[in-house]
């Protein structure tokens, strides 16, 4: 059973109007992060949660944005996709890691494929 | 600041080849966790291992093994008698703030053919 759910799969917006990426966990991880990953490049992290403490990552454009209403989702809004934004964004999800003797994984999800036209 | 370098950008073998992937990484902690995943077309990161800072014993899971050497800062990555299943695209990744700092490296895309 999927643990980290991403919704939808593929997406197409159109070049300045506003969308929206959600992810949900079954997991009941503390921590819930975004990732952006363009063609044949790694993931690039672009914000995350840990709990309901966000933290971005200083060269994200403001033109991201994040909410996390609750522990079980996370949502991506992009204000106004430009062409440059077109990727793979991916959700993932990791425990409490605080803790020395709490090993620390992160769990994906399959991903939202944005398309800008 | 983390860093992780994957050397190789594309391999290609012939199937029941062995293959090395090779992780080099970069942290001031001493508390770190290092991961690698596999990422096939279909786009959804797997997770494979994960091993931290403490523990340098190499791990060995069927035809996948793993080489932790801290004095070299180096988490490789070896497929035993690789199989056409095995092709995608693998990434090494470090964690030095207890889950809140997630780097990847670049990847090393592998294709093995038949």
């Amino acid at each position: 059973d999927a643990m980290v759910i991403q919704n939808p799969r593929y997406q197409v917006t159109q070049f300045g109007k506003p969308v929206t990426l959600s992810c949900s966990q079954t997991l009941n991880h503390n921590v819930m992060y975004w990732y952006q990953q363009k063609s044949s490049q790694a993931p690039k992290l672009l914000f995350h949660y840990y709990d309901k403490d966000f933290n971005n990552e200083a060269d994200t454009p403001d033109n991201f944005q994040s909410r996390r209403p609750n522990t079980s989702f996370c949502f991506l809004d992009i204000r106004s996709p430009g062409l440059g934004d077109a990727a793979m964004y991916l959700c993932a999800t990791s425990r409490d890691g605080i803790r020395r003797d709490l090993d620390t994984e992160a769990f994906f999800g399959q991903g939202t494929r944005l398309t800008v036209v | 600041a983390q860093k992780v370098t994957q050397a190789q950008t594309e391999i290609s073998v012939v199937e029941k080849e062995d293959v090395t992937l090779d992780c080099v990484y970069e942290t001031r902690d001493t508390t770190y966790y290092l991961f690698w995943y596999k990422q096939p077309p279909s786009g959804e990161l797997v997770f494979l291992i994960r091993r931290n800072s403490f523990d340098e014993q190499n791990e060995i899971s069927g035809r996948y093994s793993w080489n932790f050497q801290k004095s070299t800062s180096s988490f490789n990555f070896t497929i035993t008698a690789s199989q056409v299943v095995d092709s995608a695209v693998y990434f090494c990744a470090l964690d030095d703030n207890y889950g809140q700092n997630f780097v990847f490296g670049p990847g090393t895309r592998l294709s093995v053919l038949p």
